[in-house]
């Protein structure tokens, strides 16, 4: 499967706990996006990575969030302290972009990863 | 700030008729638009896209129109059938790096 991949697919935790997902792009891929989504909303962004670089975070993306590219191939994003407002389904997705005449390209998403905290 | 805007938080059509989703954006920089569709418990599956210096994309069921001047688009599915049956998204980017800015979805049902 050459698809985008996430890790965990579901996680269960209690308030307070830390939490870290993984997502597996498209191998030729250079752009890497993070999005979360609750019930009844669209995806809503949170953080891009070209290559290895983050280069911009949504004001959503508290101090308790970040997410690391190393080596520009996965990614993982960690929650530390979670409460219960984080409960979401958290989206990765990656695109080629940023060549002459497709700047811009489809993004493909993973599967995600439902985190639900109690 | 919601940019982007479906309106129409559901639709059911009976199979074999056409489908039409709507979708208004106001950020006159987007320059990119798609659709994506989603199952319960799945990720967003790309359907098809439009970029801005077009107004028609077709794509074997799927048409996307675009109206730049009134700033909107929308997804024609033609003809529909049970397995359309799903939520849609309508997504918008625009610069150079592809963040995409998405709508609330339609969820859409198709009857037999």
């Amino acid at each position: 499967d050459t698809g985008v991949s996430q890790n965990p697919r579901h996680k269960i935790t209690k308030r307070g706990q830390n939490v870290t997902f993984r997502c597996d792009p498209i191998s030729e891929h250079n752009r890497l996006y993070w999005y979360r989504q609750t019930l009844g909303q669209g995806p809503e962004f949170l953080t891009y990575f070209q290559n290895e670089a983050q280069l911009e975070k949504s004001r959503l993306l508290s101090d308790r969030f970040s997410a690391e590219r190393p080596k520009g191939s996965f990614s993982t994003l960690e929650i530390q302290r979670t409460e219960q407002g984080d409960s979401a389904m958290y989206l990765c997705a990656s695109s080629l972009g940023g060549f002459r005449g497709r700047e811009n390209t489809e993004a493909f998403f993973g599967q995600g990863t439902r985190l639900t905290v109690v | 700030d919601q940019q982007v805007k479906q309106n129409s938080p559901s639709l059911s059509v009976q199979e074999g008729r056409i489908s039409i989703l709507n979708c208004d954006y106001t950020n006159s920089m987007f320059d990119y638009f798609l659709w994506y569709k989603k199952y319960p418990a799945e990720g967003p599956t790309f359907l098809i896209s439009i970029s801005s210096i077009k107004d028609k994309n077709e794509d074997g069921r799927f048409t996307v129109f675009l109206n730049k001047s009134a700033k909107h688009l929308s997804l024609h599915i033609v003809p529909s059938q049970p397995g359309d049956s799903a939520v849609y998204f309508c997504a918008a980017s625009g610069g150079s790096w592809g963040k995409l800015q998405f709508g609330a979805g339609t969820q859409v049902v198709v009857t037999p």
